[in-house]
């Protein structure tokens, strides 16, 4: 079965650029997760989709990031414009609904270095 | 705020010791508790998984879960080096993650 596939895996900006990271989880997953992790911290989660609409945003910052699930499978993840901030590891994960663990399956993640 | 606190280390266990990992949490409304285990430049991967107060035991790992003192911990026995990675706790509904213990275990 193949893992969650994530691209680019390495990004390098200037800050106020934009970017645009994209995901597609496990074939069958209704969810989609995306997630920031800082060095040294823990995953934050960004958004969560069930299928292509969305179950929560409220950690996404809306000014500068979107995201979108179209057809319900692939998914992107847009910052504009980037802040030196917003520098981390983006984490892809997915699931499914019939897992009662809610065990998340990780991508290898994009890190996004912001200049 | 909805916390998920957890001692950032490092941790450090010679070979074959027990490992204790803890984690509290804020939301008396939390309802699972997952521990993810993370190398280093690596994804996080789920290793245990629990919702009912008690222990619950997969092979070397023990997870303990204390829903009225708002602790979940994570017990490893006979630990290896290849148990060397930062243990992240998470919690359910809304996926919260903590910052991760560091666990060194040293041959």
């Amino acid at each position: 079965e193949a893992g969650v596939a994530q691209s680019p895996r390495y990004k390098i900006i200037e800050k106020r650029q934009s970017v645009a990271f994209w995901c597609n989880p496990i074939s069958g997953h209704a969810t989609l997760y995306w997630y920031q992790q800082i060095l040294g911290q823990g995953p934050k989660l960004l958004i969560q989709f069930q299928n292509n609409g969305v179950v929560d945003d409220s950690q996404l910052p809306k000014d500068r990031f979107s995201a979108e699930r179209l057809k319900g499978v692939d998914s992107t993840l847009k910052i504009q414009p980037a802040k030196l901030e917003d520098s981390a590891v983006y984490l892809c994960a997915s699931s499914t609904m019939d897992d009662p663990r809610n065990e998340q399956f990780f991508g290898p993640g994009t890190r996004l270095t912001v200049l | 705020q909805k916390e998920v606190e957890q001692n950032s280390g490092p941790l450090s266990v010679p070979e074959g010791a027990i490992a204790s990992l803890n984690c509290t949490y804020s939301d008396r409304g939390s309802q699972s508790f997952f521990w993810y285990r993370q190398y280093s430049g690596k994804s996080p991967e789920l290793i245990m998984f629990i919702y009912s107060n008690g222990d619950k035991e997969d092979g070397r790992f023990t997870a303990q879960l204390n829903k009225a003192s708002q602790y979940v911990s994570l017990l490893i026995r006979d630990s290896q080096p290849s148990d060397s990675a930062t243990y992240l706790c998470a919690v359910l509904p809304d996926m919260r993650f903590g910052a991760g213990t560091r666990l060194t275990v040293k041959p």
